[in-house]
């Protein structure tokens, strides 16, 4: 049973701080990991993937993937009230030639202003 | 543009009754999935297809069926057998040999009356 593990949260940072957001897997296998970000009420959408270990940086955003620990998170630098939303953690596996997703249970992250 | 696009955004529907939730994509995408998510929960994979004519049930297949006739089309029935089908539904879609994560619609919310 393939199990990627979010902290449910909710996460509370002050305007301006750096937001963790972190995440486990379970199979070694997994071979691309995504972040998604869904507003109350609204569909995911993908804001970062990284597939090697290290880290990758877009804007304010950074992922970080430590396969070895098996382990992904999510840097978000100067926070913003427009950041409060629930950020999903999502592993992918290749199965009979396709990419699936296993997602996460989310993390909800307020920033106060 | 190309895009998924599910519809009604809105349903309701009455004790015993069947609905049927649209998705449809003009990505050219191989793949679609269904979702439920439950408030304060994360996604569920209801159904999935990976080419036409052909899908498999995901976690939570009870109470549900689908169909895929056409490549951009995977409509979701919700049956009466499902006794608790109040929830946020969401169609998602992507490439079959693609590590790129999915595309989401914008979701349906159905409510029981």
């Amino acid at each position: 049973q393939k199990e990627v593990e979010q902290n449910s949260g909710p996460l509370s940072v002050p305007e301006g701080a750096i937001a963790s957001l972190n995440c486990t897997y379970s199979d070694r296998g997994s071979q691309s990991f995504f972040w998604y970000r869904q507003y109350s009420g609204k569909s995911p959408e993908l804001i970062m993937f990284i597939y090697s270990n290290g880290d990758k940086e877009d804007g304010r955003f950074t992922a970080q993937l430590n396969k070895a620990s098996q382990y992904v998170s999510l840097l978000i630098r100067d926070s913003q009230p427009s950041d409060s939303a629930t950020y999903l953690c999502a592993v992918s596996y290749s199965g009979a030639g396709s990419y699936q997703l296993t997602f996460g249970k989310g993390t909800k992250l307020s920033v106060i202003p | 543009d190309g895009g998924i696009t599910q519809s009604p955004k809105y349903l309701f529907r009455k004790e015993g009754q069947n609905v049927t939730l649209s998705c449809e994509q003009n990505l050219n995408h191989d793949a679609m999935y269904w979702y439920r998510q439950d408030p304060g929960q994360g996604l569920r994979l209801i159904y999935y297809s990976q080419i036409v004519n052909d899908f498999q049930k995901g976690d939570i297949a009870e109470g549900y069926s689908v169909s895929r006739e056409k490549k951009e089309s995977f409509p979701l029935t919700v049956t009466s057998a499902q006794k608790n089908p109040t929830a946020f539904y969401l169609c998602a879609s992507s490439y079959f040999d693609s590590p790129y994560g999915y595309t989401f619609g914008s979701g349906t919310r159905l409510t029981v009356v």
